[in-house]
């Protein structure tokens, strides 16, 4: 049972470049969402979906897509990098909706230049 | 205003030491009250959870809510090295499927 598990750990991008950050979950849960962490910022919520198929915007959308095809996979797609997305990124999953744990993952750190 | 504010710190104690972390929020309509606890360079991991008012004790550590006065506070005894990390509060209304999190309050523990 690996849990939360994302990939890349560590990304540099130069501004306008696109990418995906993946994200994927081995434990069933329905529940999976997206954070980015800045200093003095604290955790902010980007994208979550309630299950597979279903996605909604969280605090700081602007600049992400995400999509949900399978319960297990939930990635995040950079349109255009800008430095203001320099940060570390965060998935997290739940069972259920209830959110009274969320287990989340090691974090990629991306750097845009 | 920020609806969770949490004082990023950083808190440096003795060990063995009484630690107290606090939040404070705007919104009334939180019910679901969360403390995480984040190590270096780590995802953020569930510590404990609350509901509504009151206190809950887990060990060496006691999270209070204080809904009157939209404060909630984290309180670990007998502090460890081993404590050292980032601890965030994290919010949620009743139905809702999102939380909200504090800064997040650096804590270092000296051996």
């Amino acid at each position: 049972n690996a849990g939360v598990t994302q990939t890349p750990k560590f990304q540099v991008l130069k501004t306008g470049q696109s990418m995906t950050l993946q994200c994927a979950q081995d434990m069933n849960h329905e529940y999976m969402s997206w954070y980015r962490q800045d200093p003095g910022m604290g955790l902010r919520l980007i994208h979550y979906s309630v299950g597979a198929g279903i996605t909604d915007q969280g605090e700081v959308p602007n600049g992400y897509n995400v999509s949900r095809s399978t319960t297990e996979d939930f990635p995040l797609r950079l349109l255009s990098a800008a430095p203001s997305q320099t940060s570390v990124y965060f998935c997290a999953s739940s069972p259920g909706q209830g959110l009274y744990e969320q287990y989340f993952g090691p974090g990629t750190r991306l750097t845009v230049t | 205003q920020k609806e969770v504010e949490q004082d990023p710190g950083p808190l440096s104690v003795p060990e063995g030491a009484i630690v107290s972390l606090n939040c404070t929020y705007s919104n009334s309509a939180f019910q679901y009250f969360m403390w995480y606890r984040q190590y270096s360079r780590k995802g953020p991991e569930l510590l404990m959870y609350t509901y509504s008012s009151g206190n809950k004790e887990d060990g060496r550590f006691t999270a209070q809510v204080d809904k009157s006065s939209k404060y909630i506070s984290l309180f670990i005894r007998d502090s460890q090295p081993s404590d050292s990390a980032t601890y965030l509060c994290a919010m949620r209304v009743q139905g809702a499927q999102k939380l909200v999190f504090g800064q997040g309050t650096r804590l270092t523990i000296n051996p």
